[in-house]
């Protein structure tokens, strides 16, 4: 069964470093998520991405956070300079038609632990 | 504006016991509603979909839960719980252009 591909499974950072969240999601999908948990929290909506632009983005989507699609099968979270609180797990989610509506594939996750 | 609320942050059944988990939505608009279920280091998989038509909807490996306007629940349920099912599951409503998601139900099932 095709699956959402995501690297590294855990990240270990320091404060102020820049990281970049790798995913592969499946092939013939169009529509692209992260979302992330903080350890006990809920999961929380990140940003989407539909034609090469995001659709939508949250609050904690601010100037730090930005998405790229650099070909036609990778898709990345890059956090410019972290912070402790961006420690969590990232989430990377793809469907074929709107994940709010159809449902969403998750990745396995990264860990990204911000020391 | 929408929000979950799952009732019950921990669940234990002992192992061929029914299975309820409960949540209830609130959503401005018509909601679409998801069950998710997250195995120990894994990521989430999607259990169960309500979008329009048949309020009692099945998904895998059992599972099935009943859409209530009334009384703005999408509760989940199995007849019978197998050792299998131990994980945490989440309730996710969508009325515009992202889900939101509950603060997860962890189930446990004895032997």
């Amino acid at each position: 069964e095709p699956e959402v591909t995501q690297t590294p499974s855990h990240q270990v950072t320091q404060m102020g470093q820049e990281v970049i969240l790798r995913c592969v999601p499946i092939s013939n999908h169009l529509y692209f998520y992260w979302y992330r948990q903080i350890l006990g929290q809920k999961v929380e909506f990140l940003v989407s991405f539909y034609n090469n632009e995001i659709s939508e983005k949250s609050e904690i989507f601010d100037d730090q956070f930005s998405v790229e699609r650099p070909d036609g099968s990778n898709f990345t979270l890059k956090i410019r300079s972290t912070k402790l609180e961006d420690s969590a797990m990232y989430f990377c989610a793809s469907s074929a038609g709107q994940g709010q509506i159809y449902g969403y594939t998750f990745g396995s996750g990264t860990r990204l632990t911000v020391v | 504006a929408q929000s979950v609320t799952q009732l019950g942050s921990h669940v234990s059944v002992s192992e061929g016991a029914l299975v309820l988990l409960r949540c209830n939505y609130s959503s401005s608009v018509p909601p679409y509603l998801f069950w998710y279920v997250q195995y120990p280091n894994q990521g989430l998989q999607l259990l169960l979909k309500y979008t329009t038509g048949a309020t009692l909807v099945k998904g895998i490996n059992g599972f099935e839960a009943e859409f209530k306007k009334s009384e703005t629940s999408f509760h989940l349920t199995k007849p019978s719980a197998h050792m299998s099912d131990a994980a945490e599951y989440f309730c996710a409503v969508s009325g515009g252009g992202k889900s939101t998601f509950g603060d997860g139900t962890t189930l446990t099932v004895k032997p």
